[in-house]
């Protein structure tokens, strides 16, 4: 079965401080998709990532990095320089034809950048 | 603006009663989806319809139903209320061209509150 884990329920940080965000699977599947969702005080998920297996490329979107590991089954989420906005809870979740492509999610990680 | 549109923002009724909650996706994309977030349960999944048709079922109640209209929008509704159907009600839509495994963009959802 297919599974997502999010260890870190919340994590505070002071604001300027790198931080990242913990995210393990679990699929059988060879070939499967990988995402990070952001939602923020105001409710509305926003998409972030989609990673497939097939590419273990890290990727960088200014602040934002990701590090894909097969190795470890890991797709970590890293923020550099945190600031206050990016205070929200994020969610990493997983597709592939063993979830017939519904999206499992992890129970999300509530971030909070302290001023 | 993810550009999946969500009507009402709240709603607040009382136990017993009906409500239909509507969304209107992405300008292209025929695949809908409708997820609930309670405290307690994190995101679960509800349904999905693809270009009228029911794709897929996740943990939706009897109690709940759902349909896709010739012109995409989808409408999710919920009868027999109970204290605990209070939650948060995403749509979101996806591109039919990523087979399933695309990146779904959400609504800013419904929140019900049933007292």
């Amino acid at each position: 079965a297919q599974k997502v884990t999010q260890a870190q329920t919340e994590i505070s940080v002071v604001e300027k401080e790198d931080v990242t965000l913990d995210c393990v699977y679990e699929t059988r599947d060879t070939t499967y998709y990988l995402f990070w969702y952001k939602q923020p005080p105001s409710g509305e998920l926003v998409f972030l990532i989609r990673r497939n297996s097939f590419d273990e490329q890290n990727e960088i979107s200014g602040r934002y990095s990701w590090n894909f590991q097969k190795s470890t089954s890991s797709f970590n989420f890293t923020i550099t320089a945190s600031q206050v906005v990016d205070s929200a809870v994020y969610f990493c979740a997983l597709t592939s034809s063993d979830s017939n492509y519904q999206l499992i999610w992890g129970a999300g990680t509530k971030l909070i950048i302290k001023p | 603006d993810s550009g999946v549109t969500q009507t009402p923002k709240h709603l607040i009724t009382a136990t017993g009663q009906r409500v239909t909650l509507r969304c209107s996706p992405r300008s292209g994309d025929l695949s809908v989806y409708w997820y609930q977030q309670s405290l307690d349960q994190g995101l679960q999944f509800l349904i999905q319809y693809y270009n009228g048709e029911e794709r897929a079922k996740g943990n939706i109640l009897e109690r709940f139903s759902a349909q896709q209209f010739p012109d995409l929008h989808s409408e999710l509704n919920l009868s027999s209320l109970e204290l605990g159907d209070s939650a948060l009600y995403f749509c979101a839509s996806s591109v039919p061209a990523q087979g399933g495994a695309g990146e779904l963009f959400f609504g800013e959802g419904s929140r019900l509150t049933v007292l």
